[in-house]
């Protein structure tokens, strides 16, 4: 399995642009989650899909950010318009529950360092 | 009160060093416990999971204590490649699934 793919890798972009980043999760994993990381704040997640379907996304900053599903194998967060203190790395990271409901872990993908100047 | 808080870093450690973080945890509602390690530059990967009764995993050895709510990660004989950041993570079942991580704490393992 090739892991978690993000792209892109990095992304530098100017106030105001939108910007897309993009995930497919592990195959079967039915769990996907888009993390942000700073040095400020640490990590933090935005929002979490289960089956496609959003389930938790109070941890989105506000309207510029979106976050889709369209199917099992792929997601896409968005930020329009992209400010300066959007710049972060941003993490998709997938998972599965175990057959008792617990709870595997995560694996990450290796993230997108995005730039808003 | 943070609701996952980890030991303040950064530690320093000669190489053959035992080490040891402890992470706690505010939320009884807690169900699964991990630690992760983040490389420079990289993102998190899975170091272990923790369990009631305990783990080993070669060097590596993680406890999980639910009456106080806290866990903790041993490594022995600590190696240079150990240096990394190490984060506790802590999920909730409230409905939903809730992950918190730790801030991390920033091992350094020096020669």
């Amino acid at each position: 399995d090739a892991g978690v793919i993000q792209s892109p890798r990095h992304e530098v972009t100017e106030m105001g642009q939108e910007v897309t980043l993009r995930c497919k999760p592990i195959s079967g994993h039915d769990y996907l989650f888009w993390y942000r990381q700073t040095m400020m704040r640490g990590l933090e997640l935005l929002i979490y899909f289960n089956n496609n379907v959003p389930i938790d996304d109070s941890g989105m900053p506000e309207d510029r950010f979106s976050a889709k599903m369209p199917n099992a194998s792929f997601s896409t967060l968005k930020i329009q318009p992209s400010e300066p203190r959007d710049s972060a790395v941003y993490f998709c990271a997938s998972s599965s529950l175990t057959p008792g409901h617990s709870y595997y872990g995560y694996t990450f993908g290796s993230g997108t360092r995005l730039t808003v100047v | 009160r943070k609701e996952v808080e980890q030991d303040p870093g950064p530690f320093n450690v000669p190489e053959g060093a035992t080490v040891a973080f402890n992470c706690t945890y505010s939320n009884s509602a807690s169900q699964s416990f991990f630690w992760y390690r983040q490389d420079c530059r990289k993102e998190p990967k899975l170091l272990m999971s923790v369990y009631s009764s305990g783990n080993e995993d070669g060097r590596f050895t993680a406890q999980l204590n639910r009456a106080s709510q806290y866990i903790s990660l041993l490594i022995r004989d600590s190696k240079l490649s150990d240096s990394a950041t190490y984060l506790c993570v802590v999920i909730l079942n409230t409905g939903g699934f809730k992950t918190i991580f730790g801030a991390g704490t920033r091992l350094f393992v020096k020669a």
